[in-house]
């Protein structure tokens, strides 16, 4: 079955440590987002890409990194310099080659961060 | 740029009664309109979308959706909603042209009562 892979679902990590998660996608789709959920604040987009080896910052990038070396791929690393990661991330994907497309969900992550 | 805003963050409402979810957006150019919602701890479904066309979309479970230019609103609606429809409705916005970046509101919490 196509769709987006998020893994693990539940991560848990010391304070100061880095941490990497995983977002896979078997549709073939070129556009890739990363958004962290927080409740009472909806979806705040952290980073977007359209096309491999290229990717954008979204509004709450700072503390965040991506790469986009595969199309299939795009993986989050919560560095330590973000303050407060503790949070449900949900990673999604577009056709964007056929126009205003809707997006498709992973099945989130919720970073601890202790 | 665009913005989407949903003002209710909570609407509780008796089971078989029917509801209204409201969303307004602003741009500065064309934008297309979606409709998702969340079950917790999952990712995001999507219920309708606007593209073009009727202004009247229907969607899966019983929704609907209308689209007002003139007052850039793009309200969800039920007639008569279930227990099932217990969760939380995200109204997103997707702008035309260049790097297409998928803009949601804050959420409502729909909570059916029985």
């Amino acid at each position: 079955d196509g769709g987006i892979t998020q893994s693990p679902k539940y991560l848990f990590r010391k304070e100061g440590q880095n941490v990497t998660l995983s977002c896979e996608q078997n549709l073939n789709h070129d556009a890739m987002y990363w958004y962290r959920q927080d409740p009472g604040q909806g979806l705040r987009l952290i980073y977007y890409s359209q096309i491999v080896n290229d990717f954008q910052k979204g509004d709450i990038a700072e503390g965040y990194s991506v790469s986009r070396e595969k199309k299939e791929s795009f993986p989050l690393t919560v560095t330590s310099a973000q303050k407060n990661p503790t949070a449900f991330y949900l990673c999604a994907s577009r056709d964007d080659r056929r126009g205003p497309t809707e997006a498709f969900f992973g099945q989130g992550t919720r970073l601890t961060v202790v | 740029a665009q913005s989407v805003t949903q003002l209710d963050s909570q609407v509780p409402v008796f089971e078989e009664a029917p509801v209204e979810l409201r969303c307004n957006y602003s741009s500065s150019v064309s934008v297309y309109l979606f409709w998702y919602v969340q079950y917790p701890n999952q990712g995001l479904q999507l219920l309708l979308k606007y593209l073009s066309g009727s202004t009247l979309v229907k969607g899966i479970n019983g929704f609907e959706a209308e689209f007002n230019k003139s007052q850039t609103s793009f309200h969800l609606r039920k007639p008569s909603v279930h227990i099932s429809d217990t969760a939380e409705y995200f109204c997103a916005a997707i702008n035309s042209g260049g790097y297409q970046k998928v803009t949601f509101g804050t959420g409502t919490k729909l909570q059916v009562i029985p």
